[in-house]
């Protein structure tokens, strides 16, 4: 089974802080993503990296970045933390870039984060 | 650019009764669409998924959807609903044809009354 980990179930930061947001997938896949999750608006993607080193924004990247330095492994960054940013945070990651037809994305358990 | 319409974001229907979740779609190819399912306190499942290869895609647990391109609908469907099947439900459409990025719904909420 593709298994996604995120470090974090639970997270409460201050305003200001610098939070990082681990994601570690198992099964080799060259996509991974970011997305939060806030009440009546779906998920949103934050960044997509296809690659090891490779990110593309999303639809909402601003104040976020992030960073891919090994290909099982994909962080979100908030470079100073805001209460607008409370939210749930999911990782997923899919097989490949490559294929014309769209994979799968395998979710993680999400970490919901309080900045206060 | 592709997006998806859920047009309920609650629903509500008693255990043994069918389930109709609706989804509508705004694309300008044929697109890839999924269901995918997230129960309370845990992550978002794949339901089912549709890519063109037949219309009426058959899922787990007994949930199938169909596709059609008249009505850009992509409804889901259960004959009898079980009190498991109370959870967020998510329409997802494909963006570009090859490309991974995908547009999720706002989600609609089913509550199964026993």
């Amino acid at each position: 089974d593709v298994k996604v980990t995120q470090s974090s179930r639970y997270l409460v930061k201050r305003t200001g802080e610098k939070v990082f947001l681990e994601c570690v997938q198992d099964m080799d896949h060259e996509n991974m993503f970011w997305y939060r999750q806030d009440p009546g608006l779906g998920l949103r993607l934050i960044y997509f990296s296809y690659d090891v080193k490779m990110k593309e924004k999303g639809d909402i990247p601003e104040g976020y970045s992030v960073s891919r330095e090994k290909k099982e492994r994909f962080s979100l960054i908030l470079e100073s933390a805001s209460t607008n940013q409370t939210s749930m945070y999911l990782c997923a990651s899919s097989l490949s870039l490559r294929r014309a037809e769209l994979d799968e994305q395998f979710f993680g358990p999400g970490t919901r984060l309080t900045v206060l | 650019a592709q997006s998806v319409t859920q047009l309920d974001s609650h629903v509500s229907v008693s255990e043994g009764t069918p389930v109709l979740l609706r989804c509508n779609y705004s694309s300008s190819y044929s697109p890839s669409l999924f269901w995918y399912v997230q129960h309370p306190n845990k992550g978002l499942q794949l339901l089912l998924k549709y890519t063109s290869a037949a219309t009426l895609v058959k899922g787990i647990n007994g949930f199938e959807a169909e596709f059609k391109k008249s009505e850009t609908s992509f409804h889901l469907t259960k004959p009898s609903a079980h009190m498991s099947d109370a959870a967020e439900y998510f329409c997802v459409v494909s963006r570009e044809w090859g490309y991974q990025k995908v547009t999720f719904g706002t989600g609609t909420k089913l509550q199964v009354i026993p």
